[in-house]
């Protein structure tokens, strides 16, 4: 069980246009889902924190009105790059937590982001 | 932010050989989880020491954590060439369900 998965897996998209992801927890409930943004052969960035039903709480430095997130549901949260630019091409990875005795952290395979 | 430090950044080793990864960290914490990337893939879960455990095993692979001087260890025995990923601690900084990952050890393993 907690499989997560991350649609599309990769996308390419023109400067200027919006591209949303989603992320999907297929055999479980999270009540809290994340964002995060990885740079070729660095760590993950947390973006933001996602819970069902209520506004996303943004990382310092992230733009809300840029990286745009919702989360209709126990099982969905999407992310929207609005207006892309070549310096949003990155790796993007979700994650979707579930309470076992602590916190734990499932992973989505990420989505290729490439901006041209 | 990162509050992990990883060491080494890269290792490269021979099958069959035990590789050791570290990771310091440096506020309180409530657990402590180590993840696996391989390259251009979504992190896999490996284990997860809470902060009350001094050590922990699970299968080839066993986590050290000292709390007093903030620092844990992932030890993985008689490694193989499917071994070769990025290896990345992770620790809630007492928040409870939210993550911070250290920098990451690139593990190569040659056959």
């Amino acid at each position: 069980g907690a499989v997560v998965s991350q649609h599309p897996s990769r996308v390419i998209c023109k400067s200027g246009t919006s591209v949303k992801i989603e992320c999907r927890s297929l055999d479980f409930q999270a009540t809290t889902m994340f964002w995060y943004r990885q740079f070729p052969k660095q760590s993950l960035m947390l973006m933001a924190t996602s819970n069902e039903g209520s506004k996303a709480t943004y990382e310092q430095g992230v733009e809300k009105d840029k990286f745009l997130i919702n989360h209709a549901s126990l099982t969905l949260s999407t992310l929207t790059v609005t207006s892309a630019h070549p310096e949003d091409s990155s790796f993007y990875i979700c994650s979707a937590a579930v309470f076992r005795g602590a916190y734990e952290q499932y992973f989505g395979p990420g989505t290729r982001l490439t901006v041209t | 932010s990162q509050q992990g430090e990883e060491d080494p950044q890269a290792l490269s080793i021979q099958e069959g050989e035990n590789a050791t990864m570290n990771c310091s960290y440096k506020t309180s914490i409530n657990n402590l989880q180590w993840y696996r990337q391989n390259s251009g893939r979504g992190l896999v879960h490996l284990i997860l020491i809470r902060s009350n455990e001094r050590e922990k095993h699970s299968g080839r692979l066993r986590v050290t954590l000292d709390t007093s001087k903030k620092s844990s260890s992932l030890l993985i025995t008689a490694s193989r060439a499917a071994d070769t990923a990025s290896y990345f601690c992770a620790t809630d900084e007492g928040y409870g369900n939210k993550l911070v990952f250290g920098a990451g050890t690139i593990l190569r393993v040659k056959s």
